[in-house]
């Protein structure tokens, strides 16, 4: 079965400041790795996602996630936030097609 | 546009009387879902589907029922709603092959208050 742990409920983060949002899975086969985006009043949308291939994996509005195997980590992160970041974050795996949504982070970005 | 579309937005209704949340999608997708997100418990799968007329359980089925008539639409039916299904419903879809598959596209939501 699969599991997935956000390992942080709230991160503050002052506006130009570096993030990081902790995702960690756990799975008895192969998995493919995703990070959600909700904004207020709005549905999910697709930050990145990992199927295979190079660990470092780009996504939309400057976020990146690596893959650590070893680790059964897939951590989010920006350099440089802006306020338009404050939302909720899911990490999500799927395995069988079958996928597994972590609790949320709650990314609050303060001026 | 490529999206997916969910009717209604906001719905109150009283226990016991049956409802449809409609959810429709324009990209030919093959996987379609149902999810309810309540404070401190994330997202929970209630039924999904990987074809037409080929429908599944997922983890919190119980209450609903889904059907899969055609590939572009997966209604959701509480016969007889109660308290417990106050919570806010997303429709998603994803293609299983090529370039694009796998990663979810989401519909705005619904957000269901039964009395």
């Amino acid at each position: 079965a699969q599991s997935v742990t956000q390992l942080d409920s709230q991160v503050p983060v002052f506006e130009e400041a570096p993030v990081e949002l902790r995702c960690n899975y756990s799975s008895s086969v192969s998995v493919y790795l995703f990070w959600y985006v909700q904004y207020p009043n709005q549905g999910l949308q697709l930050l990145l996602k990992y199927l295979s291939g190079s660990t470092l994996v780009k996504g939309i509005n400057g976020f990146e996630a690596e893959f650590n195997k070893s680790q059964t980590s897939f951590h989010l992160r920006k350099p440089s936030v802006h306020i338009s970041d404050t939302a909720e974050y899911f990490c999500a795996s799927e395995g069988s097609y079958i996928p597994t949504f972590g609790r949320g982070t709650s990314l609050i970005v303060h001026p | 546009e490529a999206q997916v579309t969910q009717n209604p937005r906001y719905l109150i209704t009283v226990t016991g009387k049956k409802l449809t949340v409609t959810c429709s999608q324009n990209m030919n997708h093959e996987y379609m879902s149902w999810y309810r997100q309540d404070p401190g418990l994330g997202l929970r799968q209630i039924y999904y589907s990987m074809n037409v007329e080929v429908t599944d359980k997922g983890d919190v089925p119980e209450g609903y029922k889904v059907s899969r008539k055609e590939k572009r639409n997966f209604p959701l039916i509480l016969e007889s709603p109660s308290p417990n299904q106050t919570s806010l419903y997303f429709c998603a879809s994803s293609t299983l092959a090529g370039t694009d598959a796998y990663g979810y596209t989401f519909g705005s939501g619904t957000r269901l208050t039964v009395v």
